[in-house]
């Protein structure tokens, strides 16, 4: 059965600390490792990885997949009240159009 | 962010009644997906289409049935719920399958 955990489920830090938010995935033909930022309602794209060491940044967000042991780091550097959200990982596979996702990271930015 | 937008945001229905989700995306993609979002469960996926086929059921009760009449536009049906499908429907949309998807603000669906 295809995995993908995240961890931790839940993290709180005050403004302006470093969080490293972790997906690791136990699948059949992998295709892709996406990450999503959810506010609200609606899931917004952050990153979509698919080669291993190639860090992806985006201002003060950026991602890594390693490939050889399974996961995935986001960074979020000089956190903002704003980054509290879910993040959520995802996998897509070859050969299919499925997207599988993890439990999510709860993520509180105190002011 | 209007590119995916779906209707009604949220829907209170009984047991007995029928009503639709309806997606809409303006994005000029080719897949569109539905989604469900239980509490403290992981996103599930339902079904996929592409180019208004369906390609993928992921084993979901017959309860719901979905219609996509061109690429742009994507509908749930919805008939006889049980309490535990209460959840938030998601749309999404891709350029092409397997390509990064794109959401929608969800339906906010309650069964009584």
């Amino acid at each position: 059965e295809d995995k993908v955990v995240q961890s931790p489920l839940s993290l709180v830090v005050h403004e302006g600390d470093t969080v490293t938010l972790n997906c690791s995935y136990e699948v059949t033909n992998f295709r892709s490792l996406l990450w999503y930022k959810q506010e609200k309602k609606a899931p917004t794209f952050l990153f979509m990885l698919t080669s291993s060491g190639i860090e992806k940044k985006s201002g003060r967000l950026s991602s890594i997949l390693d490939k050889k042991e399974l996961f995935s780091i986001l960074n979020i550097t000089a956190t903002q009240t704003g980054d509290s959200a879910i993040y959520l990982c995802a996998v897509g596979f070859q050969g299919a159009q499925k997207l599988v996702f993890g439990q999510g990271t709860r993520l509180t930015i105190n002011p | 962010e209007t590119g995916v937008t779906q209707t009604p945001r949220h829907l209170v229905m009984g047991m007995t009644n029928k009503k639709s989700l309806k997606c809409e995306q303006h994005l000029g993609h080719n897949a569109m997906y539905w989604y469900k979002q239980s509490a403290k469960k992981p996103l599930e996926l339902m079904f996929v289409y592409n180019f208004k086929e369906q390609t993928e059921n992921n084993s979901v009760p017959s309860r719901f049935s979905p219609e996509c009449p061109n690429s742009s536009h994507l509908f749930l049906h919805l008939h006889t719920l049980q309490p535990e499908d209460s959840a938030l429907y998601l749309c999404a949309s891709s350029q092409r399958l397997g390509n990064e998807q794109y959401f929608g603000p969800g339906t906010r669906l309650t069964v009584t």
